[in-house]
């Protein structure tokens, strides 16, 4: 079946302008996570949902990121007033979460987000 | 909180050579998931090898395969016969095993660009 799916794949806009970025996961996946990569660095975790259960939001940076999703599918991660220091890619991974186990993300294309 | 370490910015081999990429991490947990993931140009992150922490046999896929010391939190990469498509940004990742709100989620090292010459 089809792999996660993020849009837009790039996008450039102004500094404090607001930018929503998507995410499709796999059919039937439950969990959903975003990242953040700086340029040249490692992933940072932003935001987790699974299921129905209240997100864990301990990864994100500022009250300018939120994100939703809605139920088990589309995901959106919202930054308001972007800063230069916002630009990066941004990664979205699901993965099937039942009983404990190493479930493997899969990981998305990601959005390089620009902020000029 | 858990931290993942890679100390090699960058690391280079000859092609059908054989390349180690090293990884250290900390955790007070003992059991956990260890994970690489290999990171082209195209930036899809893709899962190379798993190694679960109550396993003492370490993981092997194919051409690739891990040194797990779980007493001095090491997690090294071994690519044997390495190719040119094995050129990319190498990350170390852990996991916990423990439920609880942030399950699953991944805490990642900040990679090593490997760079394999013909």
């Amino acid at each position: 079946g089809a792999g996660v799916s993020q849009s837009p794949s790039n996008k450039v806009t102004e500094k404090g302008k607001d930018v929503e970025l998507r995410c499709d996961p796999i059919s039937g996946h439950t969990a959903l996570y975003w990242y953040r990569q700086r340029l040249g660095q490692g992933l940072e975790f932003l935001i987790y949902f699974q299921g129905n259960s209240a997100p864990d939001k301990s990864g994100l940076p500022s009250d300018r990121f939120s994100a939703e999703r809605t139920g088990e599918s589309v995901s959106t991660l919202t930054i308001q007033r972007t800063q230069q220091e916002d630009s990066a890619v941004y990664l979205c991974a699901s993965s099937s979460l039942g009983t404990i186990g190493s479930y493997e993300q899969y990981f998305g294309p990601g959005t390089r987000l620009t902020v000029t | 909180a858990q931290t993942v370490t890679q100390s090699q910015p960058e690391m280079s081999v000859q092609e059908a050579e054989t390349v180690t990429l090293s990884c250290t991490y900390d955790t007070s947990e003992s059991d956990y998931y260890l994970f690489w993931y290999k990171q082209p140009p195209s930036r899809q992150m893709i899962l190379v090898i798993r190694q679960e922490a109550y396993k003492q046999q370490n993981a092997t896929e194919n051409r690739f395969s891990v040194n797990f010391q779980k007493a001095a939190k090491s997690f090294s990469l071994k690519i044997s016969d390495s190719q040119l498509g094995d050129a990319a940004m190498y990350f170390c990742a852990y996991r916990s095993a423990k439920g609880g709100t942030s399950y699953g989620k991944l805490t990642f090292g900040q990679g090593t660009i490997l760079t394999v010459h013909p």
